[in-house]
């Protein structure tokens, strides 16, 4: 079945630092791709997202492209804060999701900023 | 922006005993709401979707008698551990999509509840 794998964490970068979190999936025909994000304390919210080959979503400084040849899309920031600081998630959603809006996410990475 | 609360954030329980956790949509009605489960550096993995006033429809494994979910209006749904046994601790995520949402990036997230059964 589809599937979604994320680099284990966690990650931890010094402010200003170059962010990239690898996220590789398993899927029949074109699923959706999306990025989210759960401060401390909150609920996952949406990041980023791409919804075919070779679009690039990007919110916040962040961005991530669709790379179907791959099947990637790895997370990236050039210069990270320590109010980046979260658990990031790694989502798709197939192509077929029975009308329903269906996510299926990866593990988790989460990322440590300091000072 | 839209808001989902789960509560309790955080229930300790005895084996064999029920626990149930709330998920509300505190400013938009929600036709559907999804129930998800996490287990340490594990996927996040979806237990069951359910609309408003019908029954929830469970994924596969996931055992709808031990699981019980209960979205009986459209700012509320409840998910039911019934009998609880130490395997069933876990991180529990629910997320509620408004009326008439269109796309997957309308779901909107709950802040998680962890269930210990001792």
């Amino acid at each position: 079945g589809d599937s979604v794998t994320q680099m284990e964490g966690p990650v931890t970068l010094s402010e200003e630092a170059f962010l990239t979190i690898n996220c590789t999936y398993t899927a029949t025909g074109y699923p959706s791709l999306f990025w989210y994000v759960q401060y401390p304390g909150e609920g996952l919210q949406l990041l980023l997202k791409a919804t075919k080959a070779d679009d690039k979503g990007s919110n916040k400084g962040f961005e991530a492209t669709y790379r179907k040849e791959t099947t990637s899309f790895h997370l990236e920031k050039g210069s990270v804060q320590v109010s980046d600081s979260a658990v990031y998630f790694c989502a798709l959603e197939p192509s077929f999701s029975g009308g329903y809006n269906k996510l299926i996410f990866g593990a988790g990475t989460r990322l440590a900023v300091h000072p | 922006g839209a808001v989902v609360s789960q509560h309790p954030s955080r229930v300790i329980c005895k084996s064999g005993t029920s626990v149930k956790i709330e998920c509300r949509s505190l400013d938009f009605q929600a036709t559907t709401m999804f129930w998800y489960r996490q287990f340490p550096k594990k996927s996040l993995m979806l237990m069951a979707t359910s609309n408003e006033g019908s029954k929830a429809t469970y994924e596969q494994g996931v055992e709808k008698d031990k699981f019980l979910i209960n979205h009986a209006s459209l700012t509320l749904s409840t998910l039911t551990v019934t009998s609880a046994h130490p395997e069933d601790s876990s991180f529990y995520i629910c997320s509620a999509s408004p009326f008439l949402a269109v796309s997957t990036d309308t779901q909107y997230f709950g802040p998680g509840t962890r269930l210990t059964v001792l």
